[in-house]
């Protein structure tokens, strides 16, 4: 059974550091690429970037561009995105994503609360 | 960008009355190598994640009941429902992913009249 299972909530303070994980089983993690998509109530659903965990080629949206690092460790299956300086438009629910030719499984979530 | 734009933004249909949500592309998202569109829907409830329902376009997920079936090609494109249940109340979002950037509609949310 393919799943995706994503690490647990979160509360920071602006300007900490955040690293959320999204580990696959089931499946060959190798050969997907894993993206990760940014819900909030105001704007919605937005991609972020995605990755080809095999070897690790990456591609952001230009609205996070710079603003989050996108990375996998293929040896543990595990994909993952960090923030070196969070700010609290950042408070949002996070989803990582399977895809191969069309996106197919979505991991549980990560809620990430920013507040001073 | 790929621009996403759905309609309506929410609809309230009686049970076992058919629901139609529209989904309209910036730019074609139709791959002429292999004459797939390259376009998702998917159904959200409270608390869990976006639910694949339906596939390039217009295939449709396995489990998923036959009501719900999708079509369109190039720009345009539609999620019905032919009839109805009480447990389709959710939002439903369109989502391209042309050329390894993805967009998605906004979101049409679905109520019993």
């Amino acid at each position: 059974e393919v799943q995706l299972v994503q690490s647990g909530p979160e509360v920071k303070k602006p300007g900490q550091s955040l690293k959320i994980s999204c580990k696959g089983s089931g499946y060959r993690f190798t050969n997907y690429w894993i993206a990760w998509v940014r819900q909030t109530p105001g704007k919605g659903l937005e991609w972020m970037g995605i990755i080809w965990p095999g070897d690790s080629e990456t591609k952001y949206s230009p609205s996070f561009q710079g603003q989050v690092t996108i990375s996998a460790d293929k040896s543990i299956s595990t994909a993952y995105v960090q923030w070196s300086s969070l700010k609290a438009s950042d408070t949002a629910m996070y989803y990582c994503v399977r895809a191969s030719g069309s996106p197919d499984y979505w991991g549980q979530g990560t809620l990430v609360t920013v507040s001073s | 960008d790929i621009v996403m734009t759905q309609s309506p933004d929410s609809l309230a249909v009686s049970l076992g009355e058919r629901a139609a949500i529209n989904c309209k592309s910036s730019q074609s998202v139709l791959d002429s190598s292999n004459n797939k569109n390259h376009l998702v829907w998917y159904q959200q409830k409270p608390g869990q994640p976006p639910k694949l329902l339906i596939f390039w376009a217009s295939i449709r997920e396995s489990g998923v009941p036959d009501r719900f079936s999708g079509s369109g090609s190039g720009t345009d494109f539609t999620l019905t429902i032919s009839s109805l249940q009480a447990e389709d109340v959710a939002v439903y979002y369109c989502h391209q992913y042309y050329n390894l950037s993805w967009t998605f509609g906004q979101g049409t949310k679905v109520d019993i009249k």
